[in-house]
């Protein structure tokens, strides 16, 4: 089955730099990535994602990129703000496949 | 986006006894809704598929008799912790996928605490 890594665990920024956090996926069937957000205590959130027939994508200040002949994919977050702090879990599956399977987390921690 | 409602948001209860929390998706219908367990500071690890009108999958490990699983409508999937123990307390998540576009939608998670 698939299995996800994600590093690092934990990621401490100064406000207005860059982050970026990476995970990679053993299964090459997977074609479907989405990263999601979590505040303490709360749901995970959607942030953005990336299918496999695309090599980047980016919604303002959040990119993915996507390397499907190494099976890495990036999360990249510029300008970096405190309400970014949180933690970011990345995750693969095959598209209509039943399971998502997720990385370990990362811990954002953005310093003013 | 679409909406996941779970409930209750968070139990406390008594070693021995069972509980159920609930999953719905308010506003489309779900023939598969995911359970997942979150221990703090950890990822999400599933603990079973479940699905509209037939038995649940459950990932290895977990117990199914344990861990009952009911998906009696499209929109509704419960989970009962059966004979609770203080090991299983933990975050318990849902969610559910829309259509065929492959996001997941989440409940807002109910925190379990087993004294």
């Amino acid at each position: 089955g698939e299995n996800v890594e994600q590093h690092p665990s934990t990621l401490s920024v100064q406000e207005g730099d860059s982050a970026v956090i990476k995970c990679t996926y053993s299964d090459s069937a997977s074609n479907y990535f989405p990263w999601y957000k979590q505040e303490l205590g709360k749901r995970p959130q959607l942030i953005i994602d990336i299918r496999s027939n695309v090599g980047e994508k980016k919604d303002q200040r959040i990119a993915v990129t996507l390397n499907k002949t190494a099976k890495h994919f990036s999360l990249h977050i510029t300008e970096t703000q405190p309400e970014d702090s949180a933690v970011y879990f990345c995750a693969a599956t095959q598209r209509g496949a039943q399971k998502l399977v997720f990385g370990q987390g990362t811990r954002l921690t953005i310093n003013p | 986006g679409a909406v996941v409602s779970q409930h209750p948001s968070w139990v406390i209860c008594k070693s021995g006894t069972s509980v159920k929390i609930e999953c719905r998706s308010l506003d489309f219908q779900a023939t598969t809704m995911f359970w997942y367990r979150q221990f703090p500071k950890q990822s999400l690890m599933l603990m079973a598929t479940s699905n509209e009108g037939s038995k649940a999958t459950y990932e290895q490990g977990v117990e199914k008799d344990k861990f009952l699983i009911n998906h009696a409508s499209l929109t509704l999937s419960t989970l009962t912790v059966t004979s609770a123990h203080p090991e299983d307390s933990s975050f318990y998540i849902c969610s559910a996928r829309k259509g065929n576009t492959g996001e997941l939608f989440f409940g807002e998670g109910s925190r379990l605490t087993v004294l």
